[in-house]
């Protein structure tokens, strides 16, 4: 089952902040976020494992309800190179990582 | 030192065509993976190959064959290429089966069907 992601675009201001949602209608066993630059290949930001977790990474954080039905990416203070479209995926069967559909994230000057 | 290595980075073929795409990790994994990404972002799993072997093998047409010389390599091969086939496939690599590890991408290979 794919997770779904909202919005499905973001357009800010650098320094402005963003959220990106993440979530499914059964509980996950895990949340991955990657970042995808135009032109360029996926990049892991992170894995989040158990409800309630938080992880932070710079000015990107995520987060992961007790439910484990929902994720939230949160940037902030957005910078140019936050720029791209970021995918959070979720693992089924243990083997395989299903991705949502992408949040295209436009960072202007 | 690049990590996830695919060759070529662009393809441009006709209708009809055999294409093989080459992916190389250096990074010692055991696990290789096939993504296919579409016009709309879309990114999809095609295949896993753990130490040469087959995991994952989703609803592709049998047209696509994998195949893993080695732990360090899994190519893609394309019989009768289509219109649809049109779209940009990354191989990625992780340290083992275990879908909760990091995947490392290559830099994609950008497939045009004519």
């Amino acid at each position: 089952q794919q997770p779904v992601q909202s919005p499905q675009a973001v357009i800010l201001r650098e320094g402005e902040d963003a959220v990106i949602n993440c979530s499914s209608s059964k509980a996950l066993y895990s949340v991955h976020w990657y970042r995808q630059k135009h032109g360029e290949a996926p990049v892991f930001l992170m894995i989040l494992l158990k409800g309630g977790e938080q992880k932070g990474h710079d000015k990107i954080s995520a987060s992961f309800n007790e439910k484990k039905q929902q994720s939230s990416l949160y940037l902030t203070a957005s910078q140019l190179s936050y720029s791209g479209t970021y995918f959070c995926g979720s693992v089924q069967g243990a083997q395989k990582l299903v991705f949502g559909q992408g949040t295209r994230l436009t960072i202007n000057p | 030192d690049t990590a996830v290595s695919q060759t070529p980075k662009y393809l441009v073929t006709q209708m009809g065509n055999d294409k093989s795409i080459k992916c190389e990790q250096n990074l010692g994994h055991d696990t290789m993976y096939w993504y296919k990404q579409d016009s709309k972002k879309f990114l999809k799993i095609m295949f896993s190959y753990n130490n040469k072997e087959l995991i994952i093998n989703e609803t592709v047409p049998n047209r696509f064959s994998p195949k893993s010389p080695d732990k360090a390599h899994l190519n893609l091969h394309i019989n009768s290429l289509e219109l649809g086939d049109s779209a940009v496939y990354f191989c990625a690599s992780s340290q083992d089966l275990s879908a909760y590890n990091e995947q490392f991408f290559g830099p994609g290979t950008r497939l045009t069907v004519l």
